[in-house]
């Protein structure tokens, strides 16, 4: 069965400072990986999105995430954060195949602090 | 964006008693989601439903749980009886195709006492 490992649950940074969320899956095949934000009292909301092609992906807000095969892994980056960026990030997998119902396998989430 | 909507955002509820957890989702989406998220754990998939029929379920969606979509309403998510460790927030997901984003609601707490 595929899963998700967010190592840090908690990461603190200050306003400025570089940005690393890490994220490692466990799957047969390579999947689609997404990473999620949650604001307080909101959805989840799409960052980005790895199917194939090129490793590193960008998203919206200045992140990007870097797909690794050798390490089965889907970090998160960014060069400079804001304080608004502090939220809820969540990683997430699902198949890579025609059986592909759209079901997602999800991380515990990190909590992400940014320091005015 | 396009946007999710749960309504109610907290449900607090008698255990035993039936309840019904309501989801509008993007208007030309096609696909519809449930996941549960228990306090300090991650979420995990419940169901997803196509075409008035549910397509996958997780051992999680107990013969307690239902969904349906009426006419193209509210996508619904009921619960009867319901029991102590339904106690969770809720969250309903759409997309409009299998393999595409999924939108995400904020979620509804749903207290069984």
């Amino acid at each position: 069965a595929q899963s998700v490992t967010q190592p840090d649950a908690r990461v603190t940074v200050s306003e400025g400072a570089s940005l690393q969320l890490r994220c490692k899956y466990s799957y047969s095949a390579t999947p689609y990986l997404f990473w999620y934000v949650q604001y307080p009292r909101q959805g989840l909301q799409l960052l980005l999105k790895y199917y194939s092609g090129d490793p590193v992906v960008q998203g919206v807000n200045g992140f990007e995430a870097e797909f690794s095969k050798s390490n089965s892994s889907f970090h998160l980056r960014k060069a400079s954060v804001h304080w608004s960026d502090s939220a809820v990030y969540f990683c997430a997998v699902s198949m890579n195949t025609g059986a592909n119902t759209g079901k997602l396998t999800f991380g515990h989430g990190t909590i992400l602090r940014v320091h005015p | 964006g396009p946007k999710v909507l749960q309504i109610p955002s907290h449900q607090i509820i008698d255990m035993g008693q039936m309840v019904t957890l309501n989801c509008d989702p993007v208007s030309n989406h096609l696909y519809f989601y449930w996941y549960k998220q228990i306090l300090g754990q991650q979420m995990e998939f419940l169901v997803n439903f196509y075409n008035g029929k549910v397509m996958e379920k997780s051992k999680l969606f107990k013969d307690q749980f239902s969904v349906e979509r009426p006419d193209g309403s509210y996508f619904t998510l009921k619960i009867q009886p319901t029991a102590l460790e339904d106690s969770a927030v809720y969250f309903c997901a759409s997309s409009p195709v299998r393999q595409n984003t999924l939108y995400f609601g904020a979620g509804t707490r749903l207290s069984v006492l």
